[in-house]
């Protein structure tokens, strides 16, 4: 079984741009997760999907970012645009179920650099 | 506001021999989760132990144990007979039973030494 892949790896970009990071879950797993992790510091949740619908997006910093997930498959976070700031770690994960019973499967995430 | 508190941000250990990483929590909540997730370099973060905190009897898995004091908050991993395999970035994690936003510490980096 294949595990939660995300693309790109690694995306360097300049200030003012704007970056798609693609998050793709575990099939079947309705719940979508998306955290970031700033250099040095905690990982943090930006954002839950159930299926294609936002249940949570208490945690995504500003309306620069915008969270997708089309037909409850793939998800997609856009920046836009990029600050400095943005610069970090972003994880996405998922699970068949939201409630703690279900492991969150983590993906390696994807290293953004904004110069 | 829940927190998670990782003391340690770099541990050595030398192959065969046995780590613990340390975790502290503070929470309100009486019904929760602990989780310890290891992330080797590039790769994807997996589950190691996870712990529920309303069972007094603390988590094994293979080589990878829990000291688990409820009333002390901390949540501990012991690794023995560690391999060089074990080298990865572990995070200590937290989540109240009801929700699902996973509440992470800044994580431990273990090297092995061969």
């Amino acid at each position: 079984e294949a595990g939660v892949t995300q693309f790109p790896s690694h995306s360097v970009i300049e200030k003012g741009q704007t970056v798609t990071l693609r998050c793709d879950p575990i099939s079947g797993h309705d719940n979508l997760y998306w955290y970031r992790r700033v250099m040095g510091k905690e990982i943090k949740f930006l954002l839950h999907f159930v299926k294609e619908s936002k249940q949570d997006e208490s945690g995504m910093p500003n309306n620069r970012f915008l969270a997708e997930r089309t037909g409850g498959t793939y998800s997609t976070l856009k920046v836009q645009p990029a600050e400095l700031e943005d610069s970090g770690v972003y994880f996405c994960a998922s699970s068949l179920d939201r409630t703690l019973s279900y492991e969150q499967y983590f993906g390696p995430g994807t290293r953004l650099t904004v110069t | 506001a829940q927190t998670v508190t990782q003391s340690q941000p770099e541990m050595s250990v030398q192959e065969a021999e046995t780590v613990t990483l340390s975790c502290t929590y503070d929470t309100s909540e009486s019904d929760y989760y602990l989780f310890w997730y290891k992330q080797p370099p590039s790769r994807q973060m997996i589950l190691v132990i996870r712990q529920e905190a309303y069972k007094q009897q603390n988590a094994t898995e293979n080589r990878f144990s829990v000291n688990f004091q409820k009333a002390a908050k901390s949540f501990s991993l012991k690794i023995s007979d560690s391999q060089l395999g074990d080298a990865a970035m572990y995070f200590c994690a937290y989540a109240t039973s009801g929700t699902y936003k996973y509440i992470f510490g800044t994580g431990t980096r273990l090297k092995v030494l061969a």
